[in-house]
């Protein structure tokens, strides 16, 4: 089964630690983006990659940081200087190109749910 | 910078009956997608249905469609037959037609009940 794979589910975080989200995908999509969800607002884009080996800032980026070593994975890690990290972070893939009738389609993984003890 | 509005944070409906969910949106591009994500207590995003703004015909999938008013910037969803399955956060979103990645900007949802 095609699709994309958040792990772990649930993850907490100590104070002034780093911690990593993984996410894997097996669609051959080139464009991975992470988001964030926190209660009563939208999803939040962080960071987003569109090719291997590089990367670009969302809205919210400040705290948070991500690499793209191979097209299947796309790591985010929240740092401690990420000073509010309880949310609910999801990943997303997408197809590229210049055919937007076709990379306007977001798949999402079902998401990690990062708590602060 | 795109801004996305969900002006109810919740709505409920008796089964079978029809409800609408609103979401406007401010934009100074003429070309852009819409879409309305469902996401259920699992928290899984799905999407529902989408909309291109150069299509004039509102789009409709099964049970759901929407009312796409381009100059008054709207984009509401309605869902027919409502069903016990619909209760979820529902998300309106938008997307440039500009960028070559699926950058969504999200509005703040509306939690949609279902009553028998």
């Amino acid at each position: 089964d095609g699709g994309i794979t958040q792990s772990p589910k649930y993850l907490f975080r100590k104070e002034g630690q780093n911690v990593t989200l993984s996410c894997e995908q097996n669609l051959n999509h080139d464009a991975m983006y992470w988001y964030r969800q926190d209660p009563g607002q939208g999803l939040r884009l962080i960071y987003y990659s569109q090719i291997v080996n590089d990367f670009q800032k969302g809205d919210i980026a400040e705290g948070y940081s991500v690499s793209r070593e191979k097209k299947e994975s796309f790591p985010l890690t929240v740092t401690s200087a990420q000073k509010n990290p309880t949310a609910f972070y999801l990943c997303a893939s997408s197809p590229q190109g210049t055919n937007l009738a076709t990379n306007e389609k977001l798949f999402f993984g079902s998401g990690t749910q990062l708590s602060v003890l | 910078a795109q801004t996305v509005t969900q002006s109810q944070p919740e709505m409920s409906v008796q089964e079978a009956e029809t409800v609408t969910l609103s979401c406007t949106y401010d934009t100074s591009e003429s070309d852009y997608y819409l879409f309305w994500y469902k996401q259920p207590p699992s928290r899984q995003m799905i999407l529902v249905i989408r909309q291109e703004a150069y299509k004039q015909q509102n789009a409709t999938e099964n049970r759901f469609s929407v009312n796409f008013q381009k100059a008054a910037k709207s984009f509401s969803l309605k869902i027919s037959d409502s069903q016990l399955g619909d209760a979820a956060m529902y998300f309106c979103a938008y997307r440039s037609a500009f960028s070559t990645a699926s950058k969504l900007t999200f509005g703040t949802g509306t939690r949609l009940q279902v009553t028998l």
